[in-house]
């Protein structure tokens, strides 16, 4: 069973801060990715990566920065936090192309004020 | 574009109820198929994928049929139980190598 592990469990910030969140994966695998869940909305993409330094932009990237610096740690990196990114965020790992299925950590609760 | 479609935001059952939860599929070509399952605090989990167009797929209970006649691929359980509540989610890998489209969650709460 893939292991993938998320910090903080639950952020609080101001608007107009600045938040990281991190992602760390052990299972060697080569995409990692990052949601967004929200009510009505369910699982939206907002950035992935298919190995280090690599960063592909998904559905809903804007004023989101991500950066994957090892296969095993990829970073969602939120500048000017707003409080329509208050969300439910779930970081997730997958093989790749041959092996679609998506593993994901227990999710970071993000509250901007 | 690629999209998954589930209609049904919320359904509520009793135990040993059917079940049966929408979702449709628009892309080009077959797709392989998925269904994930969110338990409360937790992440979603593959629950059952289908490859193959007008195969079944099967887990826990749990079948649904990818039917390319109608690009459905619903989910469905004889007898749910309690321990079924969670949140149901169709998704689809689409055209981006690596990447799936999800459908909004269906929020299955069953009574005992």
């Amino acid at each position: 069973e893939a292991a993938v592990t998320q910090s903080p469990r639950n952020k609080v910030t101001v608007t107009g801060g600045n938040v990281t969140l991190s992602c760390r994966q052990t299972n060697s695998h080569n995409y990692m990715y990052w949601y967004r869940q929200d009510t009505g909305h369910g699982l939206r993409l907002i950035h992935y990566s298919y190995g280090a330094g690599n960063l592909q932009i998904g559905d809903v990237p804007d004023g989101y920065k991500a950066t994957r610096t090892t296969q095993e740690d990829f970073f969602l990196l939120l500048e000017l936090a707003s409080p329509s990114q208050t969300s439910l965020y779930f970081c997730a790992s997958s093989e790749g192309a041959r092996q679609d299925t998506q593993y994901f950590g227990p999710g970071t609760r993000l509250l901007v004020l | 574009g690629d999209s998954v479609i589930q209609m049904q935001g919320q359904v509520t059952l009793s135990e040993n109820d059917f079940l049966f939860i929408n979702c449709t599929y628009s892309t080009t070509g077959y797709p392989t198929l998925f269904w994930y399952v969110q338990y409360s605090g937790e992440g979603p989990q593959l629950l059952l994928q289908v490859t193959t167009a007008n195969n079944k797929g099967s887990s826990r209970g749990f079948e649904a049929t990818y039917d390319k006649g109608t690009t459905s691929f619903h989910l469905q359980k004889t007898s749910v139980q309690e321990i079924d509540s969670a949140v149901y989610y169709c998704a689809m890998r689409g055209k981006v190598v690596g990447q799936l489209t999800f459908g909004r969650g269906t929020r299955l709460q069953v009574y005992a």
